[in-house]
């Protein structure tokens, strides 16, 4: 149980051009889900938490127009990457919780973004 | 603010050996604390998680840590490692109340390599 997946797994795109990225919850409902960014043999820093049915909280430093977040349902969140450089090149990772129970964040498999 | 301490970049033991990885935290409340596993390339895994409770908590894949609170630190243990423990492992700690909604703050995370 608690199995979250990311599509796509990775994606190449040119400099300019907008990238989306989903996040499911396979089988279970997440009201809460959570978007990461790892840089390298860096740690996950988190981007923003999403709420489904309300906009999503940004952590500081983070442009909310430059990276998109929906979460149009209990099962889905999505990330889209706007106007897209190479500096936005890294591995984005969601989570999500299990709504009602512990809050312990199931994480996905994550997708590696290469901006060109 | 919360914050996590992984003091060790890279550890490397022979198979077969015993393994410790250290964890500190900084909180003001009991914390909600994890340890996650995170194999190249790919998303995070939880390994197990302390609340309350028994101060020795067990885990997956032969996995444990125990919480001490006079210390702030949970460490992460196994008694005898496998080629396959090769990993990135991070520490994190809960913020917040107890609600879906809380977030997670990781440590740096600690690379262990495996000895054959």
């Amino acid at each position: 149980g608690a199995v979250v997946s990311q599509h796509p797994s990775w994606v190449i795109c040119k400099s300019g051009t907008s990238v989306k990225i989903e996040c499911r919850s396979l089988d279970f409902q997440a009201t809460t889900m959570f978007w990461y960014r790892q840089f390298p043999k860096q740690s996950l820093m988190l981007m923003a938490t999403s709420n489904e049915g309300s906009k999503a909280t940004y952590e500081q430093g983070v442009e909310k127009d430059k990276f998109l977040i929906n979460h149009a349902s209990l099962t889905l969140s999505t990330l889209t990457v706007t106007s897209a450089h190479p500096e936005d090149s890294s591995f984005y990772i969601c989570s999500a919780n299990i709504a009602g129970l512990e809050e312990t964040q199931y994480f996905g498999p994550g997708t590696r973004l290469l901006v060109l | 603010a919360q914050s996590v301490t992984q003091p060790d970049i890279h550890i490397t033991v022979s198979e077969g050996a015993s393994l410790e990885l250290r964890c500190n935290y900084s909180y003001g409340a009991t914390p909600y604390l994890f340890w996650y596993v995170q194999s190249p390339g790919q998303g995070l895994q939880l390994l197990l998680k302390y609340f309350s409770g028994d101060t020795l908590v067990q885990g997956i894949k032969g996995f444990e840590a125990e919480f001490k609170r006079s210390q702030s630190s949970f460490n992460l243990r196994k008694p005898s490692v496998h080629w396959s423990d090769a990993a990135e492992y991070f520490c994190a700690v809960g913020e917040g109340p107890y609600s879906s909604a809380s977030k997670i703050i990781f440590g740096s995370g600690t690379r262990l390599s495996i000895r054959p």
